[in-house]
């Protein structure tokens, strides 16, 4: 089935450092959503976009909609220790009616005080 | 607003039981889908529930099934449990109609098979 790259697996920053993330596609999707999954948890909703090149933000979280609609990217400025989780990203391909959304298999962040 | 519930939270049984997990959506959503997630193979898709009828279905066994019922809740049953069936399984609410494909997890059941 269709597969999402989400890169990179996992990342060691230092507090205070900004983050970066993407999910990259060989389709074209509508709909991109950002994830947070703490441990034991279920994955929290971060920001959803909904058109291409879109740029929204939450707090210190910034997601970008790819002007190819084939890719996201999640920024996080200054990290704190409790940025530390897994990030995944989603999406909904174009012209799929009522599929499963398609996640990626997630950024696993670390943060070093 | 409530979020989505789940439960138990916890479950152990032994290989060759079977189990039921519930789950209740937000209030107002009508979609429920289901997840397995384990440390090596990430979220993977269970089914899909929409007004009481499932409306995707991903790649598990016929061990797996779901129902949904009137008031949106719905329950997924493993039978015939084995070893690898222990994971995180989540569930997940939307409002179901286009373009609404915000989904809002619970915070899961941790099933364990001994």
């Amino acid at each position: 089935g269709q597969q999402l790259n989400q890169s990179p697996q996992s990342m060691f920053i230092q507090e205070g450092e900004d983050v970066s993330m993407n999910c990259t596609s060989s389709s074209i999707f509508n709909t991109w959503l950002w994830y947070k999954q703490d441990p034991g948890e279920g994955p929290v909703l971060l920001i959803a976009l909904y058109k291409a090149g879109e740029l929204t933000s939450n707090g210190r979280l910034t997601a970008q909609f790819g002007i190819t609609r084939k890719d996201s990217f999640l920024n996080i400025s200054a990290s704190i220790p409790s940025d530390v989780g897994i990030y995944f990203c989603a999406g909904q391909m174009q012209n799929s009616g009522n599929t499963p959304l398609v996640f990626g298999k997630g950024t696993r962040l670390s943060v070093i005080a | 607003k409530a979020g989505v519930t789940q439960t138990p939270r916890y479950l152990i049984k032994t290989r060759g039981q079977q189990v039921t997990l519930s789950c209740s959506p937000i209030s107002g959503h009508r979609s429920v889908s289901w997840y397995q997630q384990t440390p090596g193979q990430g979220l993977q898709f269970l089914f899909e529930y929409f007004s009481e009828t499932q409306r995707n279905k991903g790649n598990f066994p016929g061990r797996f099934s779901g129902r949904q019922f009137s008031n949106s809740r719905s329950e997924m049953n493993v039978s015939t449990l084995e070893l690898g069936d222990s994971a995180l399984y989540l569930c997940a609410s939307s409002l179901g109609g286009r373009s609404s494909y915000e989904q809002y997890f619970g915070p899961g059941t941790r099933l364990t098979v001994t």
